[in-house]
């Protein structure tokens, strides 16, 4: 049963437009969630979180938005840049754990 | 200067054998992680030790034996190979803890494994 899931395996934009990733998730008690981004060869890198008292954070470029009532959590890349092609994974982590549960991955790619 | 590393970045072998996997972090960390990677892309979480103890211990075939010699160190032995357990395998650490903020829940990954079993 997933937990956490990214119905979208790929996602095509324009360099210099938005790219936005979605992530749902079922269980109530998640109260941290985190997005990596990750290049093929290589481990996941972190990317920006949020914890679940919060709504939004932003990071440059990026930016994460978390509505607890839906259950859902995106992310927001603007301008998106070439160097943005990658999977990103959508990870929880629920509350008196040390356990983070990934969602599958959403493969981005900016097309210059 | 790599925060996690692993040993070997890749690794071919038969059925049955016994093989492992090295892992070392110099971050300081006190939390580190065994991850596995299917071919659906999914990543799971196969164990975890805190300071040298084991905390995470997901449902994974016993022939899977985590080691921590030391903080820095999580290696992984596999005995008796079989051909599902060829995937990537992710070494992870962190701080530790379980407040809520960035620096106690990020988890820093080592570049992975790829275990191809024939």
């Amino acid at each position: 049963d997933q937990q956490v899931k990214q119905n979208s395996p790929s996602l095509s934009v324009q360099e210099g437009r938005i790219s936005i990733l979605n992530c749902d998730y079922t269980n109530s008690m998640f109260d941290y969630f985190l997005w990596y981004k990750k290049y093929p060869a290589e481990g996941p890198t972190f990317l920006i979180s949020i914890s679940s008292i919060k709504d939004k954070n932003e990071d440059g470029r990026f930016t994460v938005f978390l509505n607890k009532s839906a259950k859902h959590l995106s992310l927001h890349i603007v301008p998106s840049q070439p160097g943005d092609s990658a999977v990103y994974f959508c990870a929880a982590r629920g509350a008196g754990s040390y356990q983070l549960t990934f969602g599958k991955g959403t493969k981005l790619s900016v097309i210059p | 200067d790599t925060a996690v590393s692993q040993t070997p970045k890749y690794l071919v072998t038969q059925m049955g054998n016994d093989k492992s996997i090295k892992c070392e972090q110099n971050l300081g960390h006190d939390t580190m992680y065994w991850y596995k990677q299917d071919s659906k892309k999914f990543l799971k979480i196969m164990f975890s030790y805190n300071n040298k103890e084991l905390i995470i211990n997901e449902t994974v075939p016993n022939r899977f034996s985590p080691k921590s010699p030391d903080k820095a160190h999580l290696n992984l032995h596999i005995n008796s190979l079989e051909l599902g357990d060829s995937a990537v395998y992710f070494c992870a650490s962190s701080q530790g803890g379980l407040a809520g903020d960035r620096s106690y829940n990020e988890q820093f990954f080592g570049p992975g494994t790829r275990l191809t079993v024939l």
